[in-house]
């Protein structure tokens, strides 16, 4: 167990819709990093906020949107939702800067039909 | 800019044999160099890094890797590979410039043949 919790597990949502995914970090950790998996594109970097502030941003959608919330958990929001943003959607967490290693959690399975 | 290659996506390796999975990156900063193992259904775990130091870092379940900075390579090494080290792995980078990111690669699925 990694300690970093993500929220659902799986999700399966119609194409137009908007989903939330949540993620807790782990104790002590700032940066919360958000990542997508997809067999055609590997991993994808999204965003990263580092206590509260957004700190990088990769290759995030401008229908997705995230942020993080005083007690550090985050919330990475999907809308108008299309058939190519099923995916695993990977949280991680570290205690800070690029030096440390990031913990992953067991990732929210998106399914859009 | 930052990046990652694993150049084979494949790796066959014989139970008991020597297995090699390899990485190599690009920078603008002193690197930081990490890998990761996936197994099925599951998130990625920690392996081993590379910060400073001895050039070769020894991590989880007996892997190691070699940090080759004129190769500017960090491949992923065990002696004797275990039908149980069957995974998708995967190396990632970051840097003393951009710190906070993470690059991963593509991946490199090993299977161990019993």
């Amino acid at each position: 167990d990694s300690g970093v919790t993500q929220t659902p597990k799986h999700l399966i949502t119609a194409t137009g819709q908007r989903v939330t995914l949540r993620c807790s970090p782990r104790s002590g950790d700032l940066s919360v990093y958000w990542y997508q998996q997809s067999l055609d594109q590997g991993l994808q970097f999204l965003i990263q906020y580092y206590n509260g502030e957004e700190r990088a941003k990769g290759n995030i959608l401008e229908r997705f949107s995230a942020q993080q919330f005083p007690d550090l958990h985050s919330e990475l929001n999907l809308s108008s939702l299309e058939l190519g943003d099923s995916a695993l959607y990977f949280c991680a967490s570290s205690p800070g800067w690029g030096n440390t290693e990031a913990f992953f959690g067991q990732g929210t399975r998106l399914t859009v039909v | 800019a930052q990046s990652v290659a694993q150049p084979e996506d494949q790796v066959n390796v014989a139970e008991g044999n020597p297995l090699t999975v390899k990485c190599t990156y690009s920078v603008s900063g002193n690197p930081y160099l990490f890998w990761y193992v996936q197994y099925p259904n599951r998130g990625l775990q920690f392996l081993l890094k590379y910060i400073t130091g001895d050039n070769l870092v020894k991590g989880s379940y007996g892997f190691e890797a070699e940090f080759n900075k004129s190769q500017t390579s960090f491949h992923l090494k065990k002696p004797s590979a275990l039908v149980s080290d069957s995974a998708l792995y995967f190396c990632a980078v970051s840097d003393t410039n951009t710190g906070n990111q993470f690059y991963f690669g593509t991946g490199t699925s090993l299977t161990v043949i019993p």
